[in-house]
């Protein structure tokens, strides 16, 4: 299995842009997770879905992110106009559905992409 | 809401050095519990995991975690560290049997000097 595949790897781009993270999910998992990580704010969740739907997006910091899943193997977390305080890395998680009573999953994570807006 | 802390922000030690690295937790119900390690430059990957049974678990390169269920505690052990150790160190909780409500530790940087 090739895990969590994350692209682009790294995003250099200009304040004001749109900016699209993309995730694949690792192959029948059906949960994924969108997070950002800081030096000042350590690793944040932004959003969750289960199978394709978004559960809490409470930590989606304004309206200039979005994130979608359009299918089970596709996730998307746009951010429009990009700032420079959105400058950090974007990890996208995945774990496999929990089947059973006392059956739970680690994260499998993904490489991360690292977004600097300049 | 569950909150999950971790003792300390920095740890330097020397090679064959003993670690402990604290976590705990808030929540009072059932839990998971994880290790996380990111090396630098890399994603995090994953340690060791608590799901039931034994509260001692043993996980990859040497490492161990205890779960102490009186104290909402599970921290990390090794009894003699390498350089190759150096990296960050993230505990996590998820909350019953079927959430998907994963809660991280603000992380604990550990340095090991040669």
């Amino acid at each position: 299995d090739a895990g969590v595949i994350q692209s682009p790897r790294h995003e250099v781009t200009e304040m004001g842009q749109e900016v699209t993270l993309r995730c694949k999910p690792i192959s029948g998992h059906n949960s994924l997770f969108w997070y950002r990580q800081t030096m000042m704010r350590g690793l944040e969740l932004l959003i969750y879905f289960n199978n394709n739907v978004p559960i809490d997006d409470s930590g989606m910091p304004e309206d200039r992110f979005s994130a979608k899943m359009p299918n089970a193997s596709f996730s998307t977390l746009k951010i429009q106009p990009s700032e420079p305080r959105d400058s950090a890395v974007y990890f996208c998680a995945s774990t496999p559905p929990t089947l059973f009573r006392g059956q739970s999953y680690e994260q499998y994570f993904g490489p991360g992409t690292r977004l600097t807006v300049t | 809401a569950q909150s999950v802390s971790q003792h300390n922000h920095h740890v330097i030690l020397s090679e064959a050095a003993s670690l402990e690295l604290g976590c705990n937790y808030s929540y009072g119900g059932t839990v998971n519990l994880f290790w996380y390690v990111q090396y630098p430059g890399q994603h995090l990957q994953l340690l060791l995991k608590y799901f039931s049974g034994d509260p001692l678990v043993k996980g990859i390169k040497g490492f161990e975690a205890e779960f102490i269920k009186s104290k909402f505690s599970f921290n990390l052990r090794k009894p003699s560290v390498q350089w190759s150790d150096t990296a960050e160190y993230f505990c996590a909780v998820l909350e019953g049997n079927y959430g998907q409500n994963f809660v991280f530790g603000p992380g604990t940087r550990l340095s090991v000097l040669p």
